[in-house]
């Protein structure tokens, strides 16, 4: 099992550019996750869909757009980037649970620069 | 509202020290997760433990062991006998709230383990 999977590596992007960040998870995870990590700032939460067909909003919304492809996929776009959105952003998914939030495995990560 | 806070930014310990991580959290909820991951220098996010607030047993896995009293609010993670390897960010993270996806994690503290 590859556990949870994130393309690119690495991206710069200028200004007012636009990408998407895959990420694709083969652990028949319900939900998936996007952080972001700032120096000292630990993760903070983008975006979130805790089941196939529902996505939510999370800690840092602003600038972002995600879509759960399927059960395995859940990509962030990135419309028009700005440099404020230079960080390093990882993606995890988790087992499904109402009242249990099980632990989440993240990927390896994708260091996003914005000059 | 939740919050984690880890006032310890960064520790220095000499190899075979034992070294203990500080975590505080704070939440209303009576029902709360916690968590500790290892980030190390490679930069992935590696889930150590899982603890829910009904669970104040102390827990060991080999060289690590976690102290929880909820009477302090506290989730400490102490490791003995201090390796290289153990050199990397170590965050602590709360979730609380039923049907709540969020994890809150704290800024992270960093150790480095001297040879």
């Amino acid at each position: 099992n590859a556990g949870v999977t994130q393309t690119p590596k690495f991206q710069v992007l200028k200004t007012g550019q636009s990408m998407t960040l895959q990420c694709a998870q083969d652990m028949n995870h319900n939900s998936m996750y996007w952080y972001r990590q700032d120096p000292g700032m630990g993760l903070r939460l983008i975006y979130y869909s805790a089941s196939e067909g529902t996505t939510d909003k999370g800690e840092v919304p602003n600038g972002y757009n995600v879509s759960r492809l399927n059960k395995r996929e859940f990509s962030l776009r990135l419309e028009s980037a700005a440099p404020s959105q230079t960080s390093v952003y990882f993606c995890a998914s988790s087992e499904f649970g109402q009242l249990i939030l099980y632990e989440q495995y993240f990927g390896p990560g994708t260091r996003l620069t914005v000059t | 509202a939740q919050k984690v806070t880890q006032a310890q930014t960064e520790i220095s310990v000499v190899e075979k020290e034992d070294v203990t991580l500080d975590c505080v959290y704070e939440t209303r909820d009576t029902t709360y997760y916690l968590f500790w991951y290892k980030q190390p220098p490679s930069g992935e996010l590696v889930f150590l433990i899982r603890r829910n607030s009904f669970d104040e047993q102390n827990e060991i896995s080999g060289r690590y062991s976690w102290n929880f009293q909820k009477s302090t609010s506290s989730f400490n993670f102490t490791i003995t006998a201090s390796q290289v390897v153990d050199s990397a960010v170590y965050f602590c993270a709360l979730h609380s709230g039923a049907g709540s996806y969020q994890l809150t994690f704290g800024k992270g503290t960093k150790l480095s383990v001297i040879p």
